[in-house]
């Protein structure tokens, strides 16, 4: 079965900080997912990639697919106490309709 | 997100009661999805429907029983659960099964068994 291994675990920035959240899948990635989940609470749906080499941006995240490596990128700029929380990534194997999640990164954002 | 609705918020209920966990979904959605998140652990899909049908049953203890009336509507039945169960209980859904489609989320219930 495939497995999602995220670092850092845990992340604590400076506001005004850049920062990245690395995803990397033990299998061939046919789309890689992006959440965002406050403690508690559902999770919020960031970004969706699907080809290798793609790269999609949303305000200050940036989220690039390096589909050779099965590694996935999440980079925040310009860090902000809003972008506190739980980022996950979810992966499809080969089931079309089964996500396969990472533990998450925890990120602080101190002001 | 107010597209995907769960209810209740918050369960807390013996080990021997019977409850439900409602889930509503109004993006017109026609996949619906239950998840567990426990402390520490990945999200583990529990179940999946399609078209209001089970396509996927994770190995999950009897003791959980899903029911989906219609593409909007998703509930899990919950009797004699074990302490273990405690957990956040997430609902999803999404357009079709295929592989370009994202997954939305609701708030979950949060469940305690006593």
């Amino acid at each position: 079965s495939q497995e999602l291994e995220q670092s850092p675990q845990s992340l604590i920035v400076q506001e005004g900080k850049n920062l990245t959240i690395n995803c990397t899948s033990s299998k061939t990635l046919y789309g890689l997912y992006w959440y965002k989940q406050k403690y508690g609470e559902g999770l919020i749906f960031l970004m969706m990639l699907q080809k290798g080499g793609e790269e999609k941006s949303h305000e200050k995240i940036t989220a690039k697919l390096d589909e050779k490596k099965q590694q996935s990128s999440l980079h925040i700029t310009a860090s902000q106490p809003s972008h506190a929380g739980i980022y996950l990534c979810g992966a499809r194997g080969g089931s079309n309709y089964k996500l396969t999640f990472g533990k998450g990164t925890l990120l602080t954002v101190n002001p | 997100e107010t597209g995907v609705t769960q209810t209740p918020r918050h369960l807390v209920m013996g080990m021997t009661n019977k409850k439900s966990l409602k889930c509503e979904q109004h993006l017109g959605h026609n996949a619906m999805y239950w998840y567990k998140q426990s402390a520490k652990k990945p999200l583990e899909l529990m179940f999946v429907y399609s078209l209001e049908e089970r396509v996927e049953n994770n190995s999950v203890p009897s003791r959980f029983s899903p029911e989906c009336p219609n593409s909007s509507h998703l509930f899990l039945h919950l009797h004699t659960l074990q302490p273990e169960d405690s957990a956040l209980y997430l609902c999803a859904s999404s357009q079709g099964t295929e592989k370009n489609q994202p997954q939305h989320f609701g708030d979950g219930t949060r469940l305690s068994i006593l």
